[in-house]
């Protein structure tokens, strides 16, 4: 059974700083590219990074560009997302998602998602 | 940047009717490169429908993906309980910086 459980989340101050982890299981997580998508409370889904297998290729949304950074560790099946810099705005429940179909890099839909962790940003 | 569009913002039908959501992109979204989620309160979203029209694994055949272009449409033939959620429609045609739709709640009226 494929399995993303989030943790890091909690209460930070705005301009400071929070890493958020995803530990994968039930998938060879070294094929897939995985993803972080937050959701500001009460509000949509928002794509926020993505890295590919081997860490080759990482995109980042204009909106947390220059202040988050997305990385993995495949021995460890461990998603991760540094945020830094952070802002009111960053207010957010983040999901670490699955990227389907690995043999296809444009079908870029999320067949599996974690519970997400939340993440305050209030001073 | 592709914005998607979703009408209506909420859905008020009873169990039993027929649900219609529209999702409506800036551009044409290439190849059909369209995604419908399902998400309950304090759950994550669930893959629906991929490539417009396709059921992703064990969901239910009631649900049904349709469009091309820049219109879009998920349909529930006959709401059960469970189906009442929020829906989000998502693109990937502009892959890997894709985005959702605002969302349409369905609510039991």
């Amino acid at each position: 059974e494929v399995q993303l459980v989030e943790s890091g989340g909690g209460l930070v101050k705005p301009g400071g700083s929070l890493r958020l982890s995803c530990a994968a299981s039930g998938f060879t997580f070294s094929s897939y590219s995985m993803n972080w998508v937050r959701q500001a409370p009460g509000k949509g889904l928002e794509w926020v990074s993505s890295i590919s297998s081997s860490s080759s290729y990482i995109y980042y949304a204009d909106s947390v560009k220059g202040r988050f950074t997305i990385s993995r560790d495949n021995a460890k099946n461990s998603l991760y997302l540094q945020m830094n810099s952070l802002r009111a705005e960053d207010t957010a429940v983040y999901y670490c998602a699955r990227k389907s179909a690995p043999s296809n890099p444009k079908h870029y839909y999320f067949d599996y998602w974690g519970q997400g962790t939340l993440v305050t940003v209030s001073s | 940047e592709i914005v998607l569009t979703q009408s209506p913002g909420t859905l008020s039908l009873s169990p039993g009717e027929r649900a219609t959501l529209s999702c409506r992109a800036s551009q044409s979204v290439s190849s059909s490169y369209l995604a419908w989620y399902q998400q309950k309160p304090g759950q994550a979203p669930r893959l629906l429908i991929y490539g417009a029209s396709s059921r992703a694994t064990g969901i239910p055949d009631r649900f049904s993906g349709s469009g091309s272009g820049t219109d879009f449409t998920l349909t529930i033939s006959r709401l059960e309980p469970e189906d009442f959620a929020v829906y989000y429609c998502q693109q990937y045609g502009s892959s890997p910086k894709v985005t959702f739709g605002p969302g349409t709640k369905v609510d039991i009226k």
